[in-house]
């Protein structure tokens, strides 16, 4: 069955410093990557989707991923960190139409 | 376009009641799909539907039931309500690639 890891239920950084929030899946075959992000008390927004047209992703709000195979990982970055970046992020796999979720990682911007 | 509708937003229920959680899309959008949220978990699926008249069990279907009965509308029916179901429900929608979500209900069962 597949299966969805994300390092670190809570990641930390400083405002204008580097966002790593990592995801590795378990499949042998490249399926349909996401990645999702949850503002508190709201819904999911699609940051950004994989679907083996190109190994990095350009999402919204200055956000990419990139999907190394050879790693089984789709690992999401931002080159600086925003106070309005804050919320939950959400990584998951699409497998045969069902959604594979991670358990989320909370990214805490410090001041 | 409204995408994808869910009522309602808040509910609380005692246990054993029944309640029917109400999804209806307006993309045409073949496939429909609920999960609940709890903290640290993630999403799960509970159902999914590839197409009106065709549903099946996800991860965890048990206490909750579904029907398709047209592409717009995939409701989720709570049987007997337990505590364990207090969580937040998500409907979700694609027309085969990428999903679109509601905006949830959020339900607690005492």
């Amino acid at each position: 069955a597949q299966s969805v890891t994300q390092l670190g239920s809570h990641v930390s950084v400083s405002e204008g410093a580097l966002v790593l929030l990592r995801c590795n899946y378990s499949s042998s075959v490249p399926p349909y990557l996401f990645w999702y992000v949850q503002y508190p008390n709201q819904g999911l927004q699609l940051l950004l989707k994989y679907t083996s047209a190109a190994t990095l992703v350009k999402g919204i709000n200055g956000f990419e991923a990139e999907f190394k195979k050879s790693e089984t990982s789709f690992h999401l970055t931002k080159p600086s960190a925003h106070m309005s970046d804050a919320a939950e992020y959400f990584c998951a796999v699409d497998s045969n139409y069902q959604l594979i979720w991670g358990a989320g990682t909370k990214l805490i911007i410090k001041p | 376009n409204a995408g994808v509708t869910q009522t309602p937003k808040f509910q609380v229920l005692k246990t054993g009641q029944s309640m029917t959680l109400q999804c209806a899309q307006d993309m045409n959008h073949e496939y429909m799909s609920w999960y609940r949220q709890d903290p640290g978990m993630g999403l799960r699926l509970i159902h999914y539907s590839v197409g009106a008249g065709i549903t099946d069990q996800g991860e965890v279907p048990n206490g909750y039931n579904v029907s398709r009965s047209t592409t717009e509308d995939f409701p989720l029916r709570l049987l007997s309500a337990a505590p364990s179901q207090t969580s937040v429900y998500f409907c979700a929608s694609s027309p085969g690639q990428g999903y679109t979500f509601g905006s949830g209900t959020r339900l607690t069962v005492v």
